[in-house]
């Protein structure tokens, strides 16, 4: 069974800082991994999108990579701003049919002005 | 990106009424659909998977006669709480996955902030 985690649960940086989230996934058997962003009491916003096959993908200041032999993905966000703080989710779908997203819990980001 | 549509944003309603939830899926079909719960501060859980002219898949522990879904067209999903009470009061989100770039990649609703009275 797919399990995703997410480290750390909660972040706090300043201003400008650039800044690593971190996702882990306990079966290299996904069809890709998504990153979406939460604002408090709205839906998810899809951030970036990799498929299996791919190692990175880019947007703008934001960078997703996977490694699935390690079973880990990164969010790296440049120059951080105060409209960054969210909380970040990530969400494995797993191959073989399943069509079920595996979330993990999720980073809470707060960047201080 | 594609975009999911979520109606209401809000809905306060009295216990033992039924309220209505609708998804709908902009500038794409959607054979499928998903609904979500999320208590605060946690992440989401998945309630059913939504399939256009069959019957719902409802995850285990999810009252199928309390969480009505219908999926009568492949760009619209409808969750009905019924007979609702405090205890349901939620945050549901609703996600369909577009098919317009092969990549299998999901997007969701607004989400409906529901609470009963």
């Amino acid at each position: 069974k797919q399990e995703v985690t997410q480290i750390p649960a909660a972040l706090s940086v300043p201003e400008g800082e650039n800044l690593v989230l971190n996702c882990s996934f306990t079966d290299s058997a996904i069809y890709n991994l998504q990153w979406f962003r939460q604002d408090p009491g709205k839906g998810l916003t899809s951030l970036l999108l990799i498929q299996s096959s791919q190692r990175e993908q880019t947007s703008g200041r934001l960078n997703a990579s996977l490694d699935k032999s390690s079973g880990r993905s990164t969010l790296y966000i440049a120059a951080s701003q105060p409209g960054d703080s969210a909380t970040y989710l990530c969400a494995a779908l797993p191959q073989g049919g399943s069509e079920k997203l595996v979330f993990g819990k999720g980073t809470k980001l707060t960047v201080n002005p | 990106g594609a975009v999911v549509s979520q109606h209401p944003s809000r809905v306060i309603c009295k216990s033992g009424t039924s309220v209505k939830i609708e998804c709908r899926s902009l500038d794409f079909q959607a054979t499928t659909m998903f609904w979500y719960r999320q208590f605060p501060k946690k992440s989401l859980m998945l309630m059913a998977t939504s399939n256009e002219g069959s019957k719902a898949t409802y995850e285990q522990g999810v009252e199928k006669d309390k969480f009505l879904i219908n999926h009568a067209s492949l760009t619209l999903s409808t969750l009905t709480v019924t007979s609702a009470h405090p205890e349901d009061s939620s945050f549901y989100i609703c996600s369909a996955r577009s098919p317009m770039t092969g990549k299998a990649e999901a997007f969701f609703g607004q989400g409906t902030r529901l609470t009963v009275v």
